[in-house]
């Protein structure tokens, strides 16, 4: 147990929707990444806050946003959702910002019909 | 723009053998991160290691270890004596002051 925690674990919803998928990092961990696991386009690294501040962006699309709240709980949302966008989503927490050792959660497994 | 490279796919060890895993990768920061991560069966992701630009002293962490070269934009990870439980998709991947980017991962199996 990374003691990262991730919900719902699974997540099933229609096209045109929109979802959130919430992430709980380890205790004293200030930094909250999130990561975008599919078939076609592989690992792909969204978003990062730290401390409640976004301080890396990667290939996140404009339908999704992401913050980090003041218990440093995140909240990844999804919208106008596309059948593309069925994926593993995986939150990851670490102490600095600098992306030093990550521990992980067990992702959340979206699925869009 | 950043890139990774795994080239290889799938590789397939017996157990107690030595296993690379090689990655390469392209950038034009002259700062940025090298990083491996380990996907086993059960899905979940394992930090493995994170090595500064700066930094291309080699690495040693009991049967794993990583072979950092800038001359040759390389980041190999070597698992020495390998066994069932290291099988599992690998990734290499390559963090700027920004963005991140994955290989396409390297699957590796160690029969018994």
């Amino acid at each position: 147990d990374s003691g990262v925690t991730q919900t719902p674990k699974h997540l099933i919803t229609a096209t045109g929707q929109r979802v959130t998928l919430r992430c709980s990092p380890r205790s004293g961990d200030l930094s909250v990444y999130w990561y975008q696991q599919s078939l076609d386009q592989g690992l792909q690294f969204l978003i990062q806050y730290y401390n409640g501040e976004e301080r890396a962006k990667g290939n996140i699309l404009e339908r999704f946003s992401a913050q980090q709240f003041p218990d440093l709980h995140s909240e990844l949302n999804l919208s106008s959702l596309e059948l593309g966008d069925s994926a593993l989503y995986f939150c990851a927490s670490s102490v600095e910002e600098t992306r030093d050792t990550q521990y992980f959660g067990p992702g959340t497994r979206l699925t869009v019909l | 723009a950043q890139k990774v490279t795994q080239a290889q796919t799938e590789i397939s060890v017996v157990e107690k053998e030595d296993v690379t895993l090689d990655c390469v990768y392209e950038t034009r920061d002259t700062t940025y991160y090298l990083f491996w991560y380990k996907q086993p069966p059960s899905g979940e992701l394992v930090f493995l290691i994170r090595r500064n630009s700066f930094d291309e002293q080699n690495e040693i962490s009991g049967r794993y270890s990583w072979n950092f070269q800038k001359s040759t934009s390389s980041f190999n990870f070597t698992i020495t004596a390998s066994q069932v439980v290291d099988s599992a998709v690998y990734f290499c991947a390559l963090g700027g002051n920004n963005d991140m980017r994955f290989g396409a991962g390297t699957r590796l199996t160690v029969k018994p």
